[in-house]
């Protein structure tokens, strides 16, 4: 059964740091670009980072850039988000999400379950 | 940013009934790059259509998309009970992704 799981969410203050893992199984990792995307009640579902099958290559939007940081590992089937700076508005629940192949394009064809993100003091 | 506006907000119908979901957008849409997502609550999205009209693996023929350019359609021909959820449109076609606000479908 293909399968992401994401941890690492928590309460973080202002300014803080926290770093998300997605834990994927039952598909060959390497062989897929990878997502994060973010729900809050308020501002829905927003798009996050993408990066390729080998890690060169990432994308962010301009509400995290230079904050957030996605990696992945192949060797441990993991994929990771590095958030730094965070602020109240980045609050919300993260999904992994994979791609449909090797580039970084297509539709989100799989989820996982989600962690939870509360930034506040 | 590609905006992407979903009507209506909320879609009162009966299990057996046609679902009509529009999703405009703010200017158009590359190739065809977009999907429909339902959601359920305290779950994740899943996809149901991309490409504007391919079904996602497993996903019901009563389920179909169609549009092009600014203005794309999600019909459920005829709602089940598992059926009524929120659904999202999402382009992903230009950076930044963007997804809609969302339809909420509930029963009449």
């Amino acid at each position: 059964e293909v399968q992401l799981l994401e941890s690492g969410g928590g309460l973080v203050q202002p300014g803080g740091s926290l770093r998300l893992s997605c834990a994927a199984s039952g598909f060959t990792f390497r062989n897929y670009a990878m997502s994060w995307v973010r729900q809050t009640p308020g501002k829905g579902l927003e798009w996050v980072s993408s990066i390729s099958v080998s890690g060169g290559n990432t994308y962010y939007p301009d509400s995290v850039k230079g904050r957030f940081i996605i990696s992945r590992d192949n060797s441990k089937n993991t994929l990771y988000l590095q958030m730094d700076s965070l602020r109240a508005e980045d609050t919300a629940v993260y999904y992994c999400a994979k791609r449909p192949g090797e580039i970084v394009s297509g539709a989100f064809d799989i989820w996982g379950q989600g962690t939870m993100v509360t930034v506040s003091s | 940013e590609i905006v992407l506006t979903q009507s209506p907000g909320t879609l009162s119908l009966s299990p057996g009934e046609r679902a009509t979901l529009s999703c405009r957008a703010s200017q158009s849409v590359s190739t065809k790059y977009l999907a429909w997502y339902q959601q359920k609550p305290g779950q994740a999205p899943r996809l149901l259509i991309y490409g504007a009209s391919s079904r996602a693996t497993g996903i019901p023929d009563r389920f179909s998309g169609s549009g092009s350019g600014t203005d794309f359609t999600l019909t459920i021909s005829r709602l089940e009970p598992e059926d009524f959820a929120v659904y999202y449109c999402q382009q992903y076609g230009n950076a930044p992704l963007t997804f809609g606000g969302g339809t909420k479908v509930e029963i009449k």
